[in-house]
């Protein structure tokens, strides 16, 4: 089956900087990359659908200056959180989908802001 | 935002036995996907289901829909420790593909 790898797997910063997020699609070309974050014992929240080329597209309540999203291609998505502070540590996890098929998730990333 | 509720929020099954999961949902759907994690990892996709379709097998999974009532079923048979997991039911809205996911259920299942 397709195959998303995240970059990095875990990632500790301290609180004010900056940490990237990369999402690739190993196998295949995305149309579309998701960006999810995580909780501790809750489920999946989309962040922001991105398309290549093109702005991403945030959901409600999402701060877009905060959680930087840029598709360079179609197989290439990075999350950028800028001043990151404690309340942004979270599992963060990327998928990608050729149109409306299922999606491949990525392993996901576990940040964690001291 | 998420698009539905599962229930039970936590189930705990001995090996053998079959375990049934509930999702809910509020608007209309394209296909319903369920997914499986194992804590702390990413998601495995069990299964779609279209919104024309009304059921579908894949090995020891069962999966119903009926879009009057906007519910879906899992059913996992003959359950084994490794199936212990948190399993997310995914709404499928547009045409790019974007999934709104449920609360999820935990399993556990005993040997």
């Amino acid at each position: 089956g397709a195959v998303v790898s995240q970059h990095p797997s875990w990632v500790i910063c301290k609180s004010g900087t900056s940490v990237k997020i990369e999402c690739r699609s190993l196998d295949f070309q995305a149309t579309t990359m998701f960006w999810y974050r995580q909780f501790p014992k809750q489920s999946l929240m989309l962040m922001a659908t991105s398309n290549e080329g093109s702005k991403a597209t945030y959901e409600q309540g999402v701060e877009k200056d905060k959680f930087l999203i840029n598709h360079a291609s179609l197989t290439l998505s990075t999350l950028t959180v800028t001043s990151a502070h404690p309340e942004d540590s979270s599992f963060y996890i990327c998928s990608a989908t050729v149109r409306d098929v299922e999606q491949y998730f990525g392993p996901g990333t576990r940040l964690t802001v001291t | 935002s998420q698009q539905g509720e599962e229930d039970p929020q936590a189930l705990s099954i001995q090996e053998g036995e079959n375990a049934t999961m509930n999702c809910s949902y509020k608007t209309s759907i394209n296909n319903l996907q369920w997914y499986r994690q194992n804590s702390g990892r990413g998601l495995v996709h069990l299964i779609l289901i279209r919104s024309n379709e009304r059921e579908k097998h894949s090995g020891r999974l069962r999966v119903t829909l009926d879009t009057s009532k906007k519910s879906s079923s899992l059913l996992i048979t003959a359950s084994r420790a490794a199936d212990t997991a948190s399993y997310f039911c995914a709404t499928g809205v547009d045409s790019w593909g974007k999934l709104q996911f449920g609360a999820g259920t935990q399993v556990v299942v005993t040997p």
